[in-house]
């Protein structure tokens, strides 16, 4: 089944503790992006993939890195988490940019403390 | 299920009518829109998509109009079903950088009534 996966689901942890946000995804795609949604905001970029090796700053990249050492592979990386980064974060992936309908993951709610 | 938007506007249809539900977009120069739905502890999901070179384009149950004066969108749903209830989001690519990436704006809450 084509699927974009992100691990974990559900996520509580504490300011200053460094996470990571799995993304996998099976389709060969080569365009990846993460969101973060907020009431009222609506669905907001943060970082995206061209290609691997190829990442770029969304809307809002302050306190997130990414990497893409891998096609499949997108993970998010909060280094040092804060109370303002408590969300609901969202993988995507299309086959080959943003002009093309992107395949959601089913979502990851984290809560800093 | 996960609260995707506390105050988004409401549109409440009675099963078997056509919604309408609506969306202005910002970027004169966008030249590809498109449509998802999100059901509570969803994923947004594809529903359909249009480029700027068409005004309207028609799936099964849905149609998206293209209004490129007045910079409007429109998804229409034929024979509203208990199942179309979710929120709906429409996007723009904002093709004014040479930034890939999609805008969305904050959605419309879908509720069918039986």
């Amino acid at each position: 089944e084509a699927q974009v996966t992100q691990n974990p689901r559900y996520l509580i942890t504490v300011t200053g503790k460094k996470l990571t946000v799995t993304c996998s995804q099976n389709m060969n795609h080569e365009y990846m992006s993460w969101y973060r949604q907020d009431p009222g905001l609506g669905l907001r970029q943060i970082y995206y993939s061209m290609n691997v090796e190829v990442t770029d700053k969304g809307d809002v990249p302050e306190g997130y890195k990414v990497s893409r050492k891998e096609k499949r592979n997108f993970p998010l990386i909060l280094e040092s988490p804060s109370p303002n980064q408590t969300s609901l974060y969202f993988c995507a992936s299309s086959p080959q940019g943003y002009n093309q309908p992107q395949h959601f993951g089913d979502g990851t709610r984290l809560s800093i403390l | 299920g996960e609260s995707v938007g506390l105050h988004l506007p409401t549109l409440s249809v009675q099963e078997g009518d056509n919604s309408i539900i609506n969306c202005a977009y910002s970027n004169s120069a966008s030249d590809y829109f498109i449509w998802y739905k999100q059901e509570s502890g969803k994923g947004p999901q594809f529903i359909i998509d249009i480029r700027s070179n068409m005004d309207k384009r028609q799936g099964q149950r849905v149609t998206v109009l293209l209004n490129k004066t007045v910079k409007h969108l429109s998804l229409q749903i034929a024979a509203t079903q208990p199942g179309d209830s979710a929120v709906y989001f429409c996007a723009e690519n904002g093709a004014l950088d040479s930034s890939y990436k999609l805008i969305f704006g904050s959605g419309t809450r879908l509720l069918v009534r039986p």
